[in-house]
């Protein structure tokens, strides 16, 4: 099945820095890639995705980019703020009924 | 927005007890699955649920495990005898389209004692 490895496992930025999370999967299939931001005790919730036939996505300070030859994709985040310190999971979806999460990484912005 | 609805957010059981954990799913979708999370850990999937039967599983849902889709609206899952390493919050969710786009409910969090 599909192994999703995440890292850092923990990233603490300055506020107006930016962030970069990693993520590699291993089957060669998938081909959907979402992030999902998780806030201490509440629900992920998916903040941006990424699908096969495209090799990068941005919605405002948030971007992901994916390279399949190599089979990782990256989530960048400019500018931090505050608001912005959470758990950030990747995933990747080898078929229609499931995704595999990473392990996911602590993000702390420090004001 | 529409949203998936858990019921309840908090149970807390006794080891060797049944427990049912409740779903709403959003009404248009097609697709629904069950998570859960260990504290401080990863989100793990359990069980994928399409076209009234379950598509696939992982090797966490044993035979400990089920899950009903008893009407058109709800979506439960039971853990037959609880363990204490059942304790974790339990996610489902639900999609439009396969896996993409999934939209998790606010969680139940099993304490088993």
């Amino acid at each position: 099945g599909e192994n999703v490895e995440q890292h850092p496992s923990t990233l603490s930025v300055q506020e107006g820095d930016s962030a970069v999370i990693k993520c590699t999967y291993s089957d060669s299939a998938s081909n959907y890639f979402p992030w999902y931001k998780q806030e201490l005790g509440k629900r992920p919730q998916l903040i941006i995705d990424i699908r096969s036939n495209v090799g990068e996505k941005k919605d405002q300070r948030i971007a992901v980019t994916l390279n399949k030859t190599a089979k990782h994709f990256s989530l960048h985040i400019t500018e931090t703020q505050p608001e912005d310190s959470a758990v950030y999971f990747c995933a990747a979806r080898s078929n229609d009924y499931k995704l595999s999460f990473g392990a996911g990484t602590t993000v702390t912005v420090r004001a | 927005e529409p949203e998936v609805t858990q019921t309840p957010s908090h149970q807390v059981t006794q080891m060797g007890q049944e427990v049912i954990l409740r779903c709403v799913p959003i009404s248009n979708h097609l697709y629904f699955y069950w998570y859960r999370q260990i504290l401080g850990q990863k989100v793990e999937f359990l069980v994928s649920f399409y076209n009234n039967e379950i598509s696939e599983k992982s090797e966490i849902f044993d035979d400990q495990f089920s899950v009903e889709r008893p009407d058109g609206s709800n979506f439960t899952l039971k853990i037959r005898s609880t363990k204490l390493e059942d304790s974790a919050m339990y996610f489902c969710a639900s999609s439009e389209q396969g896996s993409e786009g999934y939209t998790f409910g606010s969680g139940t969090r099993l304490t088993v004692v």
